[in-house]
């Protein structure tokens, strides 16, 4: 059955450092999702993505955080200047059709110390 | 306010029983979903549904849109349906609002 695939699984950064996080969705969905759940907390949309746009976005997505399929293939997301809230687990998800069923990937936990 | 309610957070039950998890929301939705979230925290989607009733092996969901209110049920339980079982709701456009999940756990 075709996955949705993160890397890194987990990824342990120091406050203020970039990092990405990485996607490769379903290959022949269109739409694109990044989401997010902070330890014990219920899951929170971040962005939508199509046709090489963001489509929406949250008001957790500020001018630190941005989205890029740089190469037909990938989805990433990249927190420029991470804080320790940004610490959570990231998951992303594509779909083939809008409103359509979601397949979810099993998720980057950042850890931002 | 939370858009999606769901209830009980927590279930336990004995491997065998009936489970009903239930889900409610606030406004209008153009589809309601199911998803199951393991232990090690990744998510799988269950059901996508915007009216009646869908079945999956020992899953069934159902909806009443008048009442806004969706349910989760599973026959015959077993250890290995252990999780978190969350509901969420999309309206318009894409994006899911999340319930805050009923852990279950399933005793042999």
């Amino acid at each position: 059955e075709p996955e949705v695939t993160q890397t890194p699984s987990h990824q342990v950064t120091q406050m203020g450092q970039e990092v990405i996080l990485r996607c490769v969705p379903i290959s022949n969905h269109l739409y694109f999702y990044w989401y997010r759940q902070i330890l014990g907390q219920k899951v929170e949309f971040l962005v939508s993505f199509y046709n090489n746009e963001i489509s929406e976005k949250s008001e957790i997505f500020d001018d630190q955080f941005s989205v890029e399929r740089p190469d037909g293939s990938n989805f990433t997301l990249k927190i420029r200047s991470t804080k320790l809230e940004d610490s959570a687990m990231y998951f992303c998800a594509s779909s083939a059709v809008v409103l359509g069923g979601y397949t979810f990937g099993s998720g980057t936990r950042l850890t931002v110390v | 306010k939370n858009e999606v309610e769901q209830s009980p957070q927590n279930l336990t039950a004995q491997e065998g029983e009936f489970i009903t998890i239930n889900c409610s929301y606030s406004v209008g939705i153009s589809a309601l979903h199911w998803l199951q979230q393991h232990p090690g925290g990744g998510i799988v989607s269950l059901f996508m549904l915007s009216s009646g009733k869908k079945k999956h092996g020992r899953l069934i969901a159902t909806i009443n849109i008048q009442e806004k209110h969706s349910s989760l049920h599973i026959t015959a339980s077993h250890p290995r349906d252990s999780a978190v079982y969350i509901c969420a709701r999309s309206y318009n456009t894409d994006k899911l609002i999340f319930g805050t999940g009923t852990r279950l756990q399933v005793f042999p």
